[in-house]
């Protein structure tokens, strides 16, 4: 159980563009998913918490008008980079949490974003 | 916020018992302990997490000190596709799940 799934998994896109990413939690309900980001030998890096039915909220130095997150249900949460530049280029990783005293966090697969 | 501390890197010999250290002296009471892993290009796989009790599940153990201040994961029977990169976490309280990773252990078990 707790499988976080995301899509796409890769992603290559000219400098301008905007790219959708889409991050489901198949097996249970969501309130709550996280966007990180990864650059290459670095550590995973907390961008936004994204709760269902309101606003997300941005870690510090985060452009929220850059980095849209939409989260309309319990199982869905969208990132959408817009402009994208090729300094966006990384690692796009979601996690949805599942609730309860432990409060575990389930990580997606990852997608690697690409712009020329 | 809790941190922790963890070597940068460990070997292990596949079949061997890899034990990873991980400080964390100013945990609070009511912080869990979780340990993630990361297989290159993945995305973090949840391992154990824990608060006071020593844990066990079918990936591996987790052995808290009595004084909470640092803990070791146990993985009994090493294999090769064991190595990756764990991260020790404590996550503060009242953050809504919020998770700040560290830089993490990384473990290369050897034939």
């Amino acid at each position: 159980g707790a499988v976080v799934s995301q899509h796409p998994s890769r992603v290559i896109c000219k400098s301008g563009t905007s790219v959708k990413i889409e991050c489901r939690s198949l097996d249970f309900q969501a309130t709550t998913m996280f966007w990180y980001r990864q650059f290459p030998k670095q550590s995973l890096m907390l961008m936004a918490t994204s709760n269902e039915g309101s606003k997300a909220t941005y870690e510090q130095g985060v452009e929220k008008d850059k980095f849209l997150i939409n989260h309309a249900s319990l199982t869905l949460s969208t990132l959408t980079v817009t402009s994208a530049h090729p300094e966006d280029s990384s690692f796009y990783i979601c996690s949805a949490r599942l609730g309860g005293s432990a409060d575990t966090q389930y990580f997606g697969p990852g997608t690697r974003l690409t712009v020329l | 916020d809790a941190k922790t501390t963890q070597p940068p890197s460990m070997d292990c010999a596949e079949g061997r018992a890899a034990n990873l250290p991980c400080n964390h002296s100013t945990i609070s009471g009511n912080e869990y302990v979780y340990w993630y892993r990361q297989i290159h290009s993945q995305g973090p796989q949840y391992i154990i997490h824990g608060l006071k009790n020593n844990e066990t599940n079918e990936m591996a153990s987790l052995i808290i000190t009595e004084d909470r201040k640092s803990s070791t994961l146990i993985l009994p029977h090493a294999t090769l596709r064991d190595t990756a990169v764990y991260y020790c976490i404590v996550r503060p309280a009242g953050s809504y799940g919020k998770l700040t990773f560290g830089q993490g252990t990384i473990l290369t078990v050897h034939p």
